[in-house]
């Protein structure tokens, strides 16, 4: 119930190509779908999020793609960049306990560019 | 801006040593988290502190405990170092505990325990 699965758990694009990750759950209370970005020895950055109620939202070269009655969401990278490897996890944020809204990861997938 | 800060950044310990993992930020945001990373299990939420002066645990508490030492600071204490708890350790800030508000990650404690 609480899981979220994300495939691949690795990526090969090349330069220009299009990069597409995807991620899946079950818990209908998830309310808030956001995908983070980790370089290599750093921690994870905040990238875009989306919200249910809409079924795109676009930044730059980056779409999450939205699908609630299959309860799936996916990550496109355009005309993809050898900076943009690194590891790319997706996320879903539920209401918990004491007002805090709690974060599944998925699994995370390893991105590599190449030229 | 240092963002959040984590020390040591990285540590081998032997199995039964204690350690504490120190984070530290400087954007006055509330709420401080714990997780851990493994290869392909994501990042696991350890501990998380709402608010300064409260405590609460995550997915994976078992054998640790923190401190919510005053709004700046969220230590993680491992009195008995275990194989299992080799991994990277991050601490997470966010100004408040909306579904909105993003984390923002220090770079990383790798431990090693033998």
């Amino acid at each position: 119930q609480q899981q979220v699965k994300q495939s691949p758990q690795s990526l090969i694009v090349q330069k220009g190509g299009i990069s597409i990750i995807n991620c899946a759950y079950e818990n209908t209370a998830f309310d808030y779908f956001p995908w983070y970005q980790q370089f290599p020895g750093k921690g994870p950055a905040l990238l875009i999020a989306i919200r249910p109620d809409v079924s795109e939202k676009k930044e730059g070269r980056f779409t999450i793609s939205f699908n609630k009655s299959a309860k799936q969401f996916s990550l496109h990278i355009m005309d993809s960049q050898p900076g943009d490897s690194a590891t790319y996890f997706c996320a879903a944020s539920a209401p918990f306990s004491g007002g805090y809204n709690k974060l599944i990861f998925g699994a995370g997938t390893r991105l590599a560019v190449h030229p | 801006n240092a963002g959040v800060t984590q020390t040591p950044k990285f540590q081998v310990l032997k199995t039964g040593q204690s350690m504490t993992l120190q984070c530290a930020q400087d954007m006055n945001h509330n709420s401080m988290y714990w997780y851990r990373q493994d290869p392909g299990m994501g990042l696991r939420l350890i501990y998380y502190s709402a608010s300064e002066g409260t405590t609460d645990k995550g997915e994976v508490p078992n054998g640790y405990n923190v401190s919510r030492l005053n709004k700046r600071e969220f230590s993680l204490r491992l009195e008995s170092a275990a194989p299992s708890q080799t991994s990277v350790y991050f601490c997470a800030s966010r100004t408040g505990t909306s579904y909105n508000s993003p984390l923002h990650f220090g770079n990383g404690t790798r431990l090693t325990v033998t």
